[in-house]
């Protein structure tokens, strides 16, 4: 079974709407992470996390928050979502003192 | 920070050429090296990763090679199929057990029958 899934697979959202991305992890694995990729720009880190009640920003956090609750759900939170914000997001886990990370299979997101 | 380029951006080869992706990095304190597939619609999968006391590694039709003099890593697929069709980004961290990883731009390969 996937060991990390992310909901929803697609979503439309409009400008100025909400928008919240779940991640889940059956790795056990402190640490979470959340990327979105865009052509040309590879991966980049928007918040992580090293735990349960933790959440960081990564290098580009603006106009996002997120939210781990529990060792296994780390959610990315577009309080007002823009155009700018479309993009394809992914969720990834990693063991504590380890560089590999896991990949969900990402939420491609629209915002019209 | 760490800048990590890629190239090429595309690479078409046929079925049993050689492919070879290349990144380059800035910070001599890298030590962690690592080379990811991405297939159409999916996740990233972890292919091959070294440290930097490891010059080359070879697995399964796949040779990483690094060269920390001109801070160079390489990815070279061997006779590669049309299975191996997909997108291959190099990730790198300052240390084995960094949280970090700085992730190239990606190389979109293509495997012609």
């Amino acid at each position: 079974e996937a060991a990390v899934t992310q909901s929803p697979r697609n979503k439309v959202a409009v400008t100025g709407g909400k928008v919240t991305l779940s991640c889940n992890q059956t790795n056990n694995h402190n640490n979470m992470y959340w990327y979105r990729q865009d052509t040309g720009h590879g991966l980049r880190l928007i918040h992580y996390s090293y735990g349960a009640g933790s959440t960081e920003k990564g290098d580009i956090p603006d106009g996002y928050k997120a939210s781990r609750p529990s060792q296994e759900n780390f959610s990315l939170i577009l309080e007002l979502a823009t155009p700018s914000q479309t993009s394809v997001y992914f969720c990834a886990s990693g063991d504590q003192g380890e560089a590999e990370q896991f990949f969900g299979p990402g939420t491609r997101l629209t915002v019209l | 920070g760490e800048q990590v380029e890629q190239r090429p951006p595309h690479l078409s080869v046929r079925e049993g050429d050689s492919a070879i992706i290349i990144c380059t990095y800035t910070d001599s304190a890298t030590a962690y090296f690592s080379w990811y597939k991405q297939e159409a619609g999916a996740g990233l999968q972890l292919l091959m990763s070294v440290l930097s006391n490891v010059d080359r590694k070879e697995e399964q039709g796949l040779t990483v090679l690094l060269n920390k003099k001109d801070k160079r890593l390489s990815l070279n697929l061997t006779a590669a199929h049309p299975g191996d069709s997909a997108v291959y980004f190099c990730a790198v961290s300052a240390s084995s057990g960094s949280w970090q990883l700085i992730f190239g731009s990606g190389t979109q390969l293509t495997v012609m029958p």
